[in-house]
């Protein structure tokens, strides 16, 4: 049973903090997603990285940051937390490609509600 | 104009009752389509899959692709009080860069009443 796990399922920061969000998965995957969810805007994606050190941006990547030193561990960073990074976070994660050229089934987390002050 | 349309509801309907959820997208590249199904305070989990055009049936639920009209609907019959959620569609297009991320539309929330 593939299990994503999120560092925190509630968070209250202040504007100006630094804020670190953790997300580990048990299942070997190659992927890893960071996503944030909003009313009326669904899922959109921060940053993906596809392997150990690697990482690219998503569709909305200003104000974050990520961090993958080891396969199953994939950090979201927020350098100076803002209000409008209030937000539920989701972090996910997937095969780099399953049998027969399917493309990646994503497993995902419980999310973190992250409350900025 | 957002890739994926999704009407976001909320949907209610009576338990029993055939639930028809739609997503209407401008990609064509798009092969892949998902549908998630997203409880209250839990990350989404995936419900159906399809590639490209077609039906498929998994119980309860059908998943239909048409995609000459860019449109996609999830159905669910016999529909419960456990059903109630928020379905979220999501596909992703074959990319020589290898990105592999989904596009997701914004959710449509069901309600089923006893």
């Amino acid at each position: 049973d593939v299990k994503v796990t999120q560092s925190s399922r509630y968070l209250v920061k202040r504007t100006g903090e630094k804020v670190f969000l953790e997300c580990v998965q048990d299942m070997d995957h190659e992927n890893m997603f960071w996503y944030r969810q909003d009313p009326g805007l669904g899922l959109r994606l921060i940053y993906f990285s596809y392997d150990v050190k690697m990482k690219e941006k998503g569709d909305i990547p200003e104000g974050y940051s990520v961090s993958r030193e080891k396969k199953e561990r994939f950090s979201l960073i927020l350098e100076s937390a803002s209000t409008n990074q209030t937000s539920m976070y989701l972090c996910a994660s997937s095969f780099h490609r399953l049998a027969g050229g399917r493309t990646d089934t994503q497993y995902f987390g419980p999310g973190t509600r992250l409350t900025v002050l | 104009q957002k890739e994926v349309e999704q009407d976001p509801g909320p949907l209610s309907v009576p338990e029993g009752a055939i639930v028809s959820l739609n997503c209407t997208y401008s990609n064509s590249a798009f092969q892949y389509f998902m549908w998630y199904r997203q409880y209250s305070r839990k990350g989404p989990e995936l419900l159906m899959y399809t590639y490209s055009s077609g039906n498929k049936e998994d119980g309860r639920f059908t998943a239909q692709v048409d995609k000459s009209s860019k449109y996609i609907s999830l159905f669910i019959r016999d529909s419960q009080p456990s059903d109630s959620a928020t379905y979220l569609c999501a596909m992703s297009a074959v990319e020589d860069t290898g990105r592999r991320a989904l596009t997701f539309g914004s959710g449509t929330r069901l309600q089923v009443q006893p």
